[in-house]
């Protein structure tokens, strides 16, 4: 059965730093992953997508790796900014179809 | 952009009632699913639909039914709420099959009494 890992749990750090979200999962045989945002109370927004055939993707600061073989994604958020504070889940796609999320990571960019 | 609408975001039931949790997707999106997120256990699935008048078990689905009679709406029944179903609920829709790029609801807070 997949499972996804993200560690820490909780993050705290001062504005302006890059920062490295990581993200692991058990089972190489994925489709895809995803990065989502959630802020307080709300939803998730899509961040980011990586097909199982790239290596990674970019979206302004956001950069997202894949390594497939070691079971490992990172996040990569450049001159971390107050506005970024939020939770980051990421998420597979595998044989099922389904995806299977991790718990999250709490970040908090202090100004 | 792609919306995706809950219908209450916030709801409060008594054990026993029957609650209708309603959503609806604005962009033809054939997939749709019902999360529950709750602390220290984060999502879970409960139901998801491939299409129309279709739907498959999730990870959690005892308690729960859904119905999808239209294309743009997925609706999530309690058939009797229990304390143990107050969580978050989330609903999120994706084009189709092989292009699983989430869009998610802004949720519904339900408390069961």
């Amino acid at each position: 059965k997949q499972e996804v890992t993200q560690i820490p749990a909780a993050l705290s750090v001062p504005e302006g730093e890059n920062l490295v979200l990581n993200c692991s999962f058990t089972d190489s045989a994925i489709y895809n992953l995803q990065w989502f945002r959630q802020d307080p109370g709300k939803g998730l927004t899509s961040l980011l997508l990586i097909q199982s055939s790239q290596r990674e993707q970019t979206s302004g600061r956001l950069n997202a790796s894949l390594d497939k073989s070691s079971g490992r994604s990172t996040l990569y958020i450049a001159a971390s900014q107050p506005g970024d504070s939020a939770t980051y889940l990421c998420a597979v796609t595998g044989g099922s179809e389904k995806l299977v999320f991790g718990k999250g990571m709490k970040l908090t960019v202090n100004p | 952009d792609v919306k995706v609408t809950q219908s209450s975001r916030y709801l409060v039931k008594r054990t026993g009632e029957k609650v209708f949790l309603e959503c609806v997707q604005d962009m033809d999106h054939e997939n749709m699913f019902w999360y529950r997120q709750d602390p220290g256990l984060g999502l879970r699935l409960i139901y998801f639909s491939y299409d129309v008048k279709m739907k498959e078990k999730g990870d959690i689905p005892e308690g729960y039914s859904v119905s999808r009679e239209k294309k743009e709406r997925f609706s999530l029944i309690l058939e009797s709420a229990s304390t143990n179903q107050t969580s978050m609920y989330l609903c999120a829709s994706s084009p189709r099959k092989g292009d699983e790029k989430l869009f998610f609801g802004s949720g519904t807070q339900l408390s069961v009494l």
